[in-house]
């Protein structure tokens, strides 16, 4: 059974610095493209960043510069650091498996993990 | 980045009725358009991919269709477990980006 489990949320200071994981389960995070959505608190879904298979990586323009992704084959996990937090980035991050169908929907999501950006 | 337009953002209906939802890109796609559901404090759901195809143990009740820049999401007839938001999402291009939702309430 596929799974996807997010942790690392929390309350941070703006300025500060978080780390997301997802670990992934019934399926190797390698061999899928994986991306991180947020949902700002009543807001529609907006889509952070994407790690492909062969390695490369894009983020969107409003978190470029602060957010990472990577990935650990070894722990089948997928991060995302991110740096310079503002009070904008407050929101559910959620992982999602893309897949190599037609299209290339998210097929799998987690349960997210809240971020709240706040003094 | 392409931006997609949902409409209506919020529509009334009644269980048994026909639901009809539109998504509009700001430049053909193709059909690389996927439609999720998500209800509340839960992560959105796979529905429909590649415009129209059903993603498996998805309700028959549930179709997609379109091509280019206009994509229609329809429920033919609404279930109570159907109350939720919708999106839909192009993959034409990264960024892939989302319409707003459409909600669906109980008239």
């Amino acid at each position: 059974e596929v799974q996807l489990v997010e942790s690392g949320g929390g309350l941070i200071q703006p300025g500060g610095s978080l780390r997301l994981s997802c670990a992934a389960s019934g399926f190797t995070v390698s061999s899928n493209y994986m991306s991180w959505v947020r949902q700002a608190p009543g807001k529609g879904l907006e889509w952070v960043s994407v790690f492909y298979t062969g390695g490369s990586t894009y983020y969107a323009d409003s978190v470029k510069g602060r957010f990472t992704i990577s990935r650990d084959k070894s722990k089948n996990t997928l991060f995302l650091q991110m740096n310079s937090l503002r009070a904008e980035d407050t929101a559910v991050y959620y992982c999602a498996r893309g897949t190599v169908t037609t299209a290339s929907p998210f097929d799998y999501w987690g349960q997210g993990t809240l971020v709240t950006v706040s003094s | 980045d392409i931006q997609m337009t949902q409409s209506p953002s919020s529509l009334s209906a009644s269980v048994g009725d026909r639901v009809t939802i539109t998504c509009r890109a700001s430049q053909s796609i193709s059909g690389y358009l996927n439609w999720y559901q998500q209800k509340p404090g839960k992560a959105p759901k796979l529905l429909i991919y590649a415009a129209s195809s059903l993603q498996s143990g998805v309700p028959s009740r549930f179709s997609g269709s379109g091509s280019g820049t206009d994509f229609t999401l329809t429920i033919s007839s609404l279930q109570p477990e159907d109350f939720a938001t919708f999106y839909c999402q192009q993959s034409y291009r990264t960024p892939p980006t989302f319409g707003q939702g459409t909600k669906v309430e109980i008239k």
